[in-house]
């Protein structure tokens, strides 16, 4: 069973370029969700995903896009890549029916902007 | 106002010795989820323990157990004989409605030999 997997580990991007993070579960899991972590803090909500084809905004979605076409991917895309945004991005999921189980998280994409 | 505190940055403790990590939070929802996370040197975020705000009893899981106190909206971590595995950065996180969980900016845990 493996999880959530988050492709690619690490990426270096320069400023201005675009990528796409993406995001697969194999747990059937409804609840997605995509984190930010930056250096000595704690993970900040970006976007999240109740369903498939459903998506909202977390605490600080600007500069990054969301879709969520099949339950079991969900896609963190940055339109134009700035410095700011270099940090550790974790995936993490749950199932809808199980809310006192903690999330399963991705291992994470190490991401730097130049 | 921050959601989630946790007020020690860095913790030492000596192998085999119990730890308290602490952790306060803020809601006006009565019904919400309180869960720890370890965060090894390796970057993996690992699940420990969850409390329910209804729960009367407070949660233990192996050598972890959660001291949640309600009315002072705590939820401290307790560690019971540790061990060299324990170091890691440790984050405390409320799930309210919805399912989203907001964290805290962690714990580093250091144990000595």
């Amino acid at each position: 069973n493996a999880g959530v997997t988050q492709t690619p580990k690490f990426r270096v991007l320069k400023t201005g370029q675009s990528m796409t993070l993406l995001c697969a579960q194999d747990m059937n899991h409804e609840y997605m969700y995509w984190y930010r972590q930056d250096p000595g803090m704690g993970l900040r909500l970006i976007h999240y995903s109740v369903g498939e084809g459903t998506t909202a905004k977390g605490e600080v979605p600007d500069g990054y896009n969301v879709s969520r076409l099949k339950k079991q991917n969900f896609l963190l895309g940055l339109e134009s890549a700035a410095p700011s945004q270099t940090s550790v991005y974790f995936c993490a999921s749950h199932r809808k029916q199980e809310p006192n189980y903690g999330y399963t998280f991705g291992s994470g994409t190490r991401l730097t902007v130049v | 106002a921050q959601k989630i505190t946790q007020t020690q940055p860095g913790m030492f403790v000596q192998e085999k010795e119990a730890v308290t990590l602490d952790c306060t939070y803020d809601t006006s929802d009565p019904s919400y989820g309180l869960f720890w996370y370890k965060q090894p040197s390796s970057g993996e975020m690992i699940f420990l323990i969850y409390q329910g705000s209804y729960d009367q009893q407070n949660a233990t899981e192996g050598r972890y157990s959660l001291n949640f106190q309600k009315a002072r909206k705590s939820a401290n971590l307790v560690i019971s004989a540790s061990q060299l595995g324990d170091s890691a950065m440790y984050f405390c996180a409320m799930r309210e409605g919805g399912g989203k969980s907001t964290f805290g900016d962690g714990t580093t845990l250091t144990v000595k030999p």
